[in-house]
């Protein structure tokens, strides 16, 4: 069956410029986590999701960071006035119930690339 | 969030056997200990976990020390796909505990033909 999927795959902006990251989850799936991963580090973890209610944001590294996911399937991760240090590859993953201690299953990311 | 330390590479030659250490003296009784890895552009794979008992599946097994203090992925023959980051984390999955992975910087695994 199909695996998280993001779009778009790549993303260049210019300094300053708004931008939107889509996760389209597993079908069914009720947790879903936003990472960022800079060059050479290991995932950072960004927000969390349980259906449409947001419970953890800890991970948003100012307020030009800002996720939704309206109806409890596709999330959107977006970012206003874009700055050099956003560029990274922006990750999603589900899960089918995070309490049960279930495996994340990641999409391959979104690499942001900001001039 | 307790932490974990691993060598920052390894090296393996194609078909032997590869163990992936990882220290994580501060576990407590709550934490599973979860592996994943990140082949080239792409994003992390869920490979084994496990809480006190050594675990096999069709990817790995996991043996954990005794006092949970250590624990070995092992990859029975390495083959050129399982090039990639290896990543433990504990995860406390206690009432109150945090849901998210917290990764480190993993063990980059490099196999030789």
């Amino acid at each position: 069956g199909a695996g998280v999927s993001q779009s778009p795959r790549y993303k260049v902006a210019k300094r300053g410029q708004d931008v939107a990251l889509r996760c389209d989850p597993i079908s069914g799936h009720v947790s879903l986590f936003w990472y960022q991963q800079a060059l050479g580090q290991g995932p950072e973890f960004l927000t969390y999701f349980q259906n449409e209610a947001q419970l953890d944001k800890s991970g948003l590294p100012s307020d030009r960071f800002f996720a939704e996911r309206p109806e409890g399937s596709v999330s959107t991760l977006k970012i206003q006035r874009t700055q050099q240090e956003d560029s990274a590859v922006y990750l999603c993953a589900s899960s089918p119930n995070v309490a049960t201690n279930e495996k994340l299953f990641f999409g391959s990311g979104t690499q942001l690339s900001v001039l | 969030d307790a932490k974990t330390t691993q060598p920052n590479s390894m090296e393996s030659n194609e078909e032997e056997p590869v163990h992936l250490p990882c220290n994580h003296s501060t576990i407590s009784g709550t934490d599973y200990i979860h592996w994943y890895r990140q082949l080239p552009s792409q994003g992390p794979e869920y490979v084994i976990h496990g809480l006190t008992s050594n675990v096999n599946n069709r990817m790995a097994s996991l043996a954990i020390a005794e006092d949970r203090k250590s624990s070995t992925l092992i990859l029975h023959r390495a083959t050129l796909r399982d090039a990639a980051v290896y990543y433990c984390i504990l995860r406390d999955v206690s009432q109150g505990g945090s849901e998210k992975l917290v990764f480190g910087k993993g063990t980059k695994l490099t196999v030789n033909p």
